[in-house]
């Protein structure tokens, strides 16, 4: 695996509206995965994209990956409260294990 | 949730003594990891392990030894535990029936360690 650069670091919108996190990589993989942290708490999986796809939907959430630009997009759509966390892209996971960048931590305001 | 739990969940102790942190799973997954988060890090895969007794190294597994004797047991070691270990230890589970359908990895809740 290898890992991804999330952009921006930061990000904080007011509840309602829709939040874009962007992930970078350099070398071709299989697959993209996003994770979600809560503070304090451990890392929730949120989505796999694999490389033959372009596009997936998980409720509010909207997965793009582009392997020519080598890069993904998440998008949290209606944004809550709960919403509030660090998000996390990784690479081409393998069996052997992910790497994670320093993540987009995104705040909802009320 | 999956079925991970992780002890202690927090724990102090001071440089130069062994330390041993417990992750337990009930899901019969075959991969079991052990990474670390620090500030300005992210996670870093410290070792993992691909069935009971088959282990090997992450990018980080320099003063950590792992052991995994049963499927639902993977302990992570610190010899002699020193400052720079200080951290929270995350243990995850897998499975996966071949590297190209890899699936997700589910997280345990942590383990908050500070070396004095």
């Amino acid at each position: 695996s290898q890992q991804g650069e999330e952009d921006p670091q930061a990000l904080s919108i007011q509840e309602g509206e829709n939040a874009t996190m962007n992930c970078s990589y350099k070398t071709s993989i299989n697959n993209l995965q996003w994770y979600r942290q809560n503070s304090g708490r451990g890392l929730v999986h949120l989505i796999l994209i694999r490389s033959n796809e372009r596009e997936k939907h998980s409720g509010r959430l909207r997965v793009t990956l582009d392997t020519s630009k080598k890069s993904s997009s998440l998008l949290i759509t209606a944004s809550r409260a709960a919403d509030t966390a660090s998000y996390f892209c990784a690479p081409g996971g393998g069996a052997d294990g992910l790497t994670f960048g320093k993540g987009t931590h995104l705040i909802i305001q009320p | 949730d999956a079925g991970i739990t992780q002890s202690p969940r927090h724990k102090v102790t001071e440089t130069g003594t062994p330390v041993t942190l417990r992750c337990h799973q009930t899901e019969n997954h075959r991969y079991m990891y052990w990474y670390r988060q620090d500030p300005g890090h992210g996670l870093r895969l410290i070792h993992y392990s691909y069935g009971v007794k088959d282990t090997d190294k992450g990018e980080v597994s320099d003063g950590y030894s792992v052991s995994r004797s049963k499927t639902e047991d993977f302990l992570l070691t610190l010899e002699s535990a020193t400052s720079s270990q200080t951290s929270v230890y995350f243990c995850a589970i897998s499975e996966s029936l071949r590297r190209e359908l890899y699936n997700e990895q589910f997280f345990g809740p942590g383990t908050r360690l500070t070396v004095l």
